[in-house]
């Protein structure tokens, strides 16, 4: 009973490099979304997916893309990192959008 | 503008000490209400869902309400393993698509 599985846990990045956040449920999910956690502003929700093929931006997606082949998978892709993308990353799974999301364990980003 | 605030920030209780958290919002059609618990380098877990004014939800020592305004999560004889903090959640809009997250209350049992 894996959940959603993210990787890496911890990565540090140079200014205007590029990297993929994995994520990855085993739960059968179509509803599949991305947060970032910052210190005294809460989950903002960067983009999500209603199931394969299909994704839409949530409130803050500026910087980041993603896409949706599979139901299982959900890739973030920073395309050039900014010290403003130092953040925790969530990426987060539900069966439908009106039920509670299991959450990954997190990604630790940080931009130098 | 759409707004999810959590009160109070912080929480210090006795073990055994009951408490309520609020969780007041505005935003336009909501479709529900979530309450959230998140361990320190962890992932939140889902606690519960309230969709409608009135309604009620209980999971051992916690249980949460939800008003027209705002939602409460009642903490009735706290242990210290419910140190914690508590997210509340709303999902909004025409499509149900947009979500907006509290800030948190952090809450500390003693023994």
């Amino acid at each position: 009973n894996a959940g959603v599985t993210q990787t890496p846990k911890f990565q540090v990045l140079k200014t205007g490099q590029s990297m993929t956040l994995q994520c990855a449920q085993d739960m059968n999910h179509e509803y599949m979304s991305w947060y970032r956690q910052d210190p005294g502003m809460g989950l903002r929700l960067i983009h999500y997916s209603v199931g394969a093929g299909i994704t839409d931006q949530g409130e803050v997606p500026n910087g980041y893309n993603v896409s949706r082949s599979t139901t299982e998978d959900f890739p973030l892709r920073l395309l050039s990192a900014a010290p403003s993308q130092t953040s925790v990353y969530f990426c987060a799974s539900s069966r439908d959008r009106g039920y509670g999301y299991t959450f990954g364990s997190g990604t630790r980003l940080t931009v130098v | 503008e759409d707004q999810v605030t959590q009160s109070p920030e912080a929480l210090r209780l006795q073990e055994g000490e009951s408490s309520s958290l609020n969780c007041s919002y505005t935003v336009s059609g909501l479709r529900g209400l979530f309450w959230y618990r998140q361990d320190p380098g962890k992932g939140p877990e889902f606690l519960f869902t309230l969709y409608s004014a009135g309604e009620e939800k209980e999971k051992e020592r916690l249980k949460a309400t939800l008003t027209k305004k705002e939602s409460f999560l009642h903490i009735t004889a706290p242990k210290p393993e419910d140190s914690a903090t508590y997210l509340c959640a709303v999902q909004a809009g025409y499509t149900g698509n947009q979500f907006y997250f509290g800030t948190g209350t952090s809450l500390t049992v003693i023994p």
